[in-house]
């Protein structure tokens, strides 16, 4: 079946802007994962969702980082006010159980420039 | 901040000669996850080691981890051109967030 999907792919913001990031999981996968991965670094853990719970948010960089998973599939991450460190690729996961062995399958990211 | 640390953080290699990249704790981790990116692309999961000094094999990768838990190698023999990206290490914490490290990139000259 298809892989994780994210979108927009890209996404140019002005500072200040607010912007919404989606991620379309793996169907039927119940946990669902968002990273930050700036330029030149590994991934850095954001938050995670099982099903619609919100599990762990201990990522999230500030009070304008926002995510949701209302109905237990999709999810949108939520940026306020950006400011240019915000700038990175943002990247979705999601994996089949709640395991720890269950493997993470990535999306593509999407790739936010703030000006 | 990183609770793994990846060395070296480049590596340049000919086609056809060995690589081998190294994961170090301060800590002993319970498990060890490796990932490879392509230029351009997002991580995709090599495999996942958990037992003291674990050692499996994917064709020509070798992955090991330390007696200590406490590192982790990934060696590649004879490396061609498609063997190219990051190759992340990563500590997955129960059925949550994994933490990486921040890879080593190779490139490979043909």
């Amino acid at each position: 079946g298809a892989g994780v999907s994210q979108s927009p792919r890209y996404k140019v913001a002005k500072r200040g802007q607010d912007v919404a990031l989606r991620c379309d999981p793996i169907s039927g996968h119940v946990s669902l994962f968002w990273y930050q991965q700036a330029l030149g670094q590994g991934p850095e853990f954001l938050t995670y969702f099982q099903n619609e719970a919100q599990l762990d948010k201990s990522g999230l960089p500030s009070d304008r980082f926002f995510a949701e998973r209302p109905e237990g599939s999709v999810s949108t991450l939520k940026i306020q006010r950006t400011q240019q460190e915000d700038s990175a690729v943002y990247l979705c996961a999601s994996s089949k159980g709640t395991q720890g062995t269950d493997t993470q399958y990535f999306g593509p990211g999407t790739r936010l420039t703030v000006l | 901040g990183q609770q793994v640390m990846q060395i070296p953080q480049y590596q340049h290699v000919q086609e056809g000669e060995d690589f081998t990249t190294y994961c170090n704790s301060s800590t002993t981790l319970s498990n060890i996850q490796w990932y490879k990116q392509r230029p351009g692309g997002h991580p995709v999961f090599l495999i996942q080691l958990v037992k003291s000094g674990e050692v499996k094999k994917q064709k020509r990768l070798t992955f090991q981890f330390g007696e200590a838990k406490k590192n982790s190698s990934l060696h590649i023999t004879a490396t061609q051109t498609t063997d190219v990206g990051t190759y992340f290490c990563a500590e997955r914490f129960n059925a949550g967030k994994s933490t990486f490290g921040d890879g080593t990139t190779l490139t490979v000259k043909p």
